[in-house]
């Protein structure tokens, strides 16, 4: 049973990079069909997809985003990551990894996700 | 991208039928048979209920069902329980190869 576990601070400070890994378990980050993405909640909101990875690399960003977020996979520790630059409160929110793809070869539907992490932008 | 459309609430009472609509555009929704719902309880991360607009993954109640027309889709769920309370999104794949959610419905059982 595939499982992803998050791991990273829970506060970071105004313009700073929020830096977040997720960890697979179960299974193998270079399956080929599988896309890893980065979700998030703002308190009380709704939520929003910020991007995906593609198990061969390829990335795919939200427009609004995109300036500011890297996605990439380290194959040998099974893990994938997200860097979202020059922060502001703005960013606080619950953060989410999910695992997109197998069902329906796009990177979309999103049926493994991770517990999500609370990160807060604060001095 | 704009974000999909879905009603702030709606409401039912146990052994009735609701439906949420998510209404985009001929970009996303419209476009595309990329139509997934996801159920949120509080403080929980979401559940994939629905896939491809109108499957369902493995495990998931059949009270469940999704459907299409246009640029709107639709999530029923048929003989409401209490379980069923809570807050559900919508998401479509884009002519931009992205995923857009919608704002999100709160579903009450009265």
């Amino acid at each position: 049973q595939l499982q992803l576990q998050l791991s990273g601070p829970g506060l970071v400070k105004p313009s700073e990079t929020l830096s977040l890994t997720c960890s697979v378990s179960g299974g193998s980050i270079s399956s080929t069909t599988y896309y890893w993405g980065w979700i998030r909640q703002p308190p009380g909101k709704g939520l929003e997809w910020i991007g995906s990875i593609y198990y061969s690399g390829s990335t795919y960003y939200c427009p609004s985003l995109k300036s500011r977020v890297t996605i990439f996979l380290d194959t040998p520790l099974n893990h994938f990551s997200l860097n979202l630059r020059s922060v502001t409160a703005a960013d606080t929110a619950v953060y989410y990894c999910a695992r997109g793809g197998p069902l329906t070869g796009v990177l979309d539907a999103f049926d493994i996700w991770g517990q999500g992490t609370m990160v807060t932008v604060s001095s | 991208q704009s974000a999909l459309t879905q009603p702030a609430s709606v409401s039912g009472s146990p052994g009735q039928s609701i439906t949420i609509s998510c209404t985009g555009t001929s970009s996303d929704v419209g476009g595309y048979n990329y139509v997934s719902w996801y159920q949120q309880h509080p403080g929980k991360a979401p559940k994939l209920m629905i896939y491809g607009v109108s499957n369902r993954p493995s495990g998931v109640s059949n009270r469940f069902s999704g459907s299409k027309s246009g640029n709107t889709a639709s999530l029923t769920i048929s003989g409401l329980q209490a379980e069923d309370e809570a807050d559900y999104y919508c998401t479509s794949y884009t002519r931009i190869s992205s995923v857009v959610f919608g704002g999100g419905t709160k579903l009450t059982v009265l």
